[in-house]
């Protein structure tokens, strides 16, 4: 499969738990990004990386998250003390960057409730 | 004022009408555009990208205006596989910004 894959597809947890999802990019993609979405929703930016380096994070991404990419090969995303406002589908996208106009491929992402 | 704006719709159309859908940006920076696709419950998929000359896949036409920063989708002779939501991207030499959707709906 040489797509964007993302493990688990679906994590229920309790409020409290901290979770931790993975993200595999298409192997030449540099350039990483995670990204939250909830119902009636556009996907809403979290953070991206280029290669290992994490070169932007959102206002969304309160102290709580924490994303990593070592390597520059796999990301996690790990989300503390998890809350019920962080039930969402957490997606990753991968590009190879800089072509212009490069697409960004997303995975089936991670579909997160906590109870 | 959100960074991309578009209207949430639902559009719904009958099969084989025309449909326009428009988005705004905010950031005159911005310097890539796309269309993405997205059915429910799945993720975003790559449409199309816009290109400051237009461009057109089929029964799809893209349009960029840099001076008014608007970008457009217009769908010909709709099918019911049209039916989705359909996001406008731009792209300011960082992450990809998304709008929030327009849902379409194409009804037989």
């Amino acid at each position: 499969d040489t797509g964007v894959s993302q493990d688990p597809r679906h994590k229920i947890t309790k409020r409290g738990q901290n979770v931790t999802f993975r993200c595999d990019p298409i192997s030449e993609h540099n350039r990483l990004y995670w990204y939250r979405q909830t119902l009636g929703q556009g996907p809403e930016f979290l953070t991206y990386f280029q290669n290992e380096a994490q070169l932007e994070k959102s206002r969304l991404l309160s102290d709580r998250f924490s994303a990593e990419r070592p390597k520059g090969s796999f990301s996690t995303l790990e989300i503390q003390r998890t809350e019920q406002g962080d039930s969402a589908m957490y997606l990753c996208a991968s590009s190879l960057v800089p072509i212009m106009n490069t697409e960004a491929f997303f995975g089936q992402g991670t579909r997160l409730t906590v109870v | 004022r959100k960074e991309v704006e578009q209207d949430p719709g639902p559009f719904n159309v009958p099969e084989g009408a025309t449909v326009a859908f428009n988005c705004t940006y905010s950031n005159s920076a911005s310097q890539s555009f796309f269309w993405y696709r997205q059915d429910c419950r799945k993720e975003p998929k790559l449409l199309m990208s816009v290109y400051s000359s237009g461009n057109e896949d089929g029964r799809f036409t893209a349009q960029l205006n840099r001076a008014s920063q608007y970008i457009s989708l217009l769908i010909r002779d709709s099918k019911l596989s049209d039916s989705a939501t359909y996001l406008c991207v731009v792209n300011v030499a960082g992450p990809l910004v998304f709008g929030k959707g327009t849902r379409l709906s194409v009804i037989a």
